[in-house]
């Protein structure tokens, strides 16, 4: 299973655009790049997955360069409401066994 | 909306109870479900993992007899704390994957359970 590394915690401010990167260095061939969001007392919610290059979607880019040990989600332009943990997962198609990191606690401030 | 969806959202019980939770996929088949355990302000721990008809895989530390689940049907997981302690008060979350239609291979998680244990 490869390991995930996240900074542990970010702070930015209404507006602004935050990018949150994440180290899997010993990621397989097969993995997909996935990225989640919790809420207090809530369960993950999906953000974005991919394999290489880049993929966006209406909430969110997710950035990985050739090699794929890292990655990069990116929030245009965040509100309070983004106020959240996001965790960086790596598996294979399936998800047999995701195993969760740290996260990185992500505050907005107005 | 919801394709994973868990009861009870939140519950207090007494010291030395049994507690039920159930986890259902609402609009695909989940032949795959996990149970994750998360802390205050901590990641998530995996569990277990349940595929339908077949006995849970627990991870190591966890013990299969205190946490029984039970994943008889392809909509269907529970998660049975048994004797439940106060060190047993957490948040426990489900996941499922399944391979039906559009939602092959995807992987959802539930709303989570707050287990309270007095």
């Amino acid at each position: 299973l490869a390991k995930t590394t996240q900074p542990i915690s970010m702070d930015s401010y209404e507006g602004q655009e935050v990018n949150i990167t994440c180290s899997h260095n010993n990621i397989a061939t097969n993995d997909y790049i996935t990225w989640y969001q919790q809420f207090p007392s809530q369960g993950p919610r999906f953000i974005i997955q991919g394999y290489k290059t880049k993929v966006t979607n209406e909430v969110a880019s997710l950035f990985i360069p050739a090699d794929r040990k890292s990655s990069t989600l990116s929030l245009p332009r965040v509100s309070l409401s983004d106020t959240a943990v996001y965790y960086c997962l790596v598996g294979g198609l399936g998800f047999q066994k995701l195993v969760f990191g740290t996260g990185t606690r992500l505050l907005v401030s107005p | 909306g919801a394709v994973v969806s868990q009861h009870p959202s939140r519950v207090i019980c007494k010291s030395g109870t049994s507690v039920k939770i159930e986890c259902r996929s609402l609009d695909f088949q989940a032949t795959t479900m996990f149970w994750y355990r998360q802390f205050p302000k901590k990641s998530l721990m995996l569990m277990a993992t349940s595929n339908e008809g077949s006995k849970a895989t627990y991870e190591q530390g966890v013990e299969k007899d205190k946490f029984l689940i039970n994943h008889a049907s392809l909509t269907l997981s529970t998660l049975t704390v048994t004797s439940a302690h106060p060190e047993d008060s957490s948040f426990y979350i489900c996941s499922a994957t399944g391979t039906s239609g559009r939602r092959n291979g995807e992987l959802f998680f539930g709303e989570g359970s707050r287990l309270t244990v007095l």
